[in-house]
């Protein structure tokens, strides 16, 4: 069972430069999130899908579009990188609201530099 | 939306001390989880605890929901807990997004 899993794990990119950030999940959850990591700081949300066919933007989702193309499955794209973005990019996914809440599971992460 | 503070920002332990680490969160929730964010980037899962008590081995955490805050106790420290412990919440209703606390920096020398 291998969680959440994201690609890549480490990623330089110049300025202005596209690049789409993958991350699928195998626990069947539907909601599935997006969060950078930035030094000092917690982690901030940047757009969250809440199930199969919907997203919603977070706290700081400027200069991001994302995809969620199925239930395990959801993208995250740059399409035009600034140093601004470089950042610890964090997915993560839960069970959707039903009669509660649940645990969130995170995955490695994937550390990005924009020169 | 939620707040979330922490407190310490830092503590330095010696290897075999105690510690508790404080999360204030600013309304009813229904997640709280904290988590240990190891040197290597990656964030363990410690506890799910909206509210109650629980314990894993050396550690243990308590949310009294009515006040508003969580402890997360670490007893007999070891090195291998140094890090960052970050707890995150989300507020009630339909809101499952987690907002995080800014962390705890904790470090133990041997």
């Amino acid at each position: 069972n291998a969680g959440v899993t994201q690609t890549p794990k480490f990623q330089v990119l110049k300025t202005g430069q596209s690049m789409t950030l993958q991350c699928a999940q195998d626990m069947n959850h539907n909601s599935m999130y997006w969060y950078r990591q930035d030094p000092g700081m917690g982690l901030r949300l940047i757009y969250y899908s809440a199930s199969e066919g919907t997203t919603d933007k977070g706290e700081v989702p400027n200069g991001y579009n994302v995809s969620r193309l199925n239930k395990r499955e959801f993208s995250l794209r740059l399409e035009s990188a600034a140093p601004s973005q470089t950042s610890v990019y964090f997915c993560a996914s839960s069970e959707a609201l039903g009669a509660g809440d649940t645990e969130a599971f995170f995955g490695q992460g994937t550390r990005l530099t924009v020169v | 939306g939620i707040q979330v503070e922490q407190s310490p920002p830092d503590l330095i332990l010696q290897e075999g001390a105690n510690s508790t680490l404080r999360c204030n969160f600013s309304d009813s929730v229904n997640n709280l989880q904290w988590f240990h964010q190891n040197p290597w980037g990656q964030l363990i899962n410690l506890f799910y605890i909206p509210s109650g008590t629980k314990q894993n081995g050396r550690l243990s955490a308590t949310t009294v929901a009515t006040e508003r805050y969580s402890l997360l106790y670490i007893s007999s420290s070891q090195t291998t807990d140094s890090g960052v412990y970050f707890c995150a919440a989300s507020s009630g209703g339909s809101n499952y997004k987690l907002t995080f606390g800014k962390g705890t920096l904790l470090t133990v020398n041997p």
